[in-house]
């Protein structure tokens, strides 16, 4: 198993671009979630997902859209891109029966 | 929504002694706190966790505590060593009409010293 995956790993965006990150998972977990890593803010929630066709908003979801269309893949949009965007962004996946999450290696984005 | 706090936000100590980092959440429904451990560039990892029917949990030289009544849970490190030394963020899980989603603190950095 690959676990969770994410490309890119680095990105550098100027101000108003849109781009996509990829998320996949192999465990066939229902759950999936996107996270954001800022310095002395921890991991806050994005957008999560309890399975395909179903997405619910996190803490902080102003400015990205999310789909669910298979099982496996999760991705996070960014529709104009803003310097405040620029962080770490994580995906998770999880299944029901533990909820033990697992977390993808992180994708560094710069917003310029 | 569910709320967690962590404390402290740095911990510094000598190898071989212990390391003890202390959350509090908000959310009595909240019924799943997970520990993870967060190396230099890499993404979070779980190294234990402890359900709300359980009062402690012990994997070799990690523990974790919860509190209940005070809503509260700590990971206890003993015998520390130069490998520890990592950032450590507490979780708790949380419930809205659509599902579950894990809320996490603000992240310890440890830094054990040889």
């Amino acid at each position: 198993n690959a676990g969770v995956t994410q490309t890119p790993k680095f990105q550098v965006l100027k101000t108003g671009q849109s781009m996509t990150l990829q998320c996949a998972q192999d465990m066939n977990h229902e759950y999936m979630s996107w996270y954001r890593q800022d310095p002395g803010m921890g991991l806050r929630l994005i957008h999560y997902s309890v399975g395909a066709g179903i997405t619910d908003q996190g803490e902080v979801p102003n400015g990205y859209n999310v789909s669910r269309s298979t099982t496996e893949d999760f991705p996070l949009r960014l529709l104009s891109a803003a310097p405040s965007q620029t962080s770490v962004y994580f995906c998770a996946s999880s299944s029901t029966s533990t909820g033990e999450q697992f977390f993808g290696p992180g994708t560094r984005l710069t917003v310029l | 929504g569910e709320n967690v706090e962590q404390h402290p936000s740095t911990l510094s100590v000598q190898e071989g002694d212990s390391a003890v980092i202390k959350c509090t959440y908000s959310d009595s429904a909240s019924n799943y706190f997970p520990w993870y451990k967060q190396e230099l560039g890499k993404g979070p990892q779980l190294i234990i966790d402890i359900r709300s029917n359980v009062g402690e949990k012990k994997d070799q030289r990690i523990a974790v505590t919860l509190n209940k009544t005070a809503k509260h849970f700590s990971l206890h490190i003993t015998e520390t060593q130069p490998e520890d030394s990592a950032v450590y963020f507490c979780a708790a899980k949380g419930w809205n009409q659509a599902g579950t989603a894990l809320i996490f603190g603000k992240g310890t950095t440890l830094s054990v010293s040889s």
